[in-house]
């Protein structure tokens, strides 16, 4: 399977506990986004790589998130001392993207967090 | 006012009816635009894009309407296995791409 595969497909935390999620992309996409779905929203844009570089960041990521992307490939998100309202699915997407153009979005099965 | 907008339904049809969900965006600077459609605890899957001049996939119709900045999703001869949630993405192409999801319409066709 080549689609976007993440890791793990659920966690459960207690609170105040440091979780980190893992995504792999489609391998020739340059572009990886990180996102938060709550039950009954859409997907809520947390943040989004083209290659190695974090070029966007919500306003609403709190400093206990943070993203990485070292070599282009895969990427890691994580949440420091996690907080119930964190419980969310956690989806990562991957597209093609060249500057001034913009390709579909696929993304992988989520990481669904629940922090007791 | 938020930047995009959806019916979050239900929309509740009988097999082989014709439905339309609606999606208003607020940034005129908007210039991608597609249907993901999601189910029940899964990820979402592209359906389709949206093109300026409209573009139909089978049963499935999209329309953009950039004076009145919305777009819309037709779906002819509902199946059963059309029920699930359709989500609105709405992105402006540029130095940042970053796609903005609507909460998605709630489709149920029963028999």
């Amino acid at each position: 399977d080549t689609g976007v595969s993440q890791d793990p497909r659920h966690k459960i935390t207690k609170r105040g506990q440091n979780v980190t999620f893992r995504c792999d992309p489609i391998s020739e996409h340059n572009r990886l986004y990180w996102y938060r779905q709550t039950l009954g929203q859409g997907p809520e844009f947390l943040t989004y790589f083209q290659n190695e570089a974090q070029l966007e960041k919500s306003r609403l990521l709190s400093d206990r998130f943070s993203a990485e992307r070292p070599k282009g490939s895969f990427s890691t998100l994580e949440i420091q001392r996690t907080e119930q309202g964190d419980s969310a699915m956690y989806l990562c997407a991957s597209s093609f993207g060249l500057a001034g153009s913009s390709y579909e979005q696929y993304f992988g099965p989520g990481t669904r967090l629940t922090v007791t | 006012r938020k930047e995009v907008e959806q019916d979050p339904g239900p929309f509740n049809v009988p097999e082989g009816a014709t439905v339309a969900f609606n999606c208003t965006y607020s940034n005129s600077a908007s210039q991608s635009f597609f249907w993901y459609r999601q189910d029940c605890r899964k990820e979402p899957k592209l359906l389709m894009s949206v093109y300026s001049s409209g573009n139909e996939d089978g049963r499935f119709t999209a329309q953009l309407n950039r004076a009145s900045q919305y777009i819309s999703l037709l779906i002819r001869d509902s199946k059963l296995s059309d029920s699930a949630t359709y989500l609105c993405v709405v992105a402006t192409s540029g130095g940042s791409y970053i796609p903005t999801f609507g909460r998605g319409t709630s489709l149920i066709v029963h028999p």
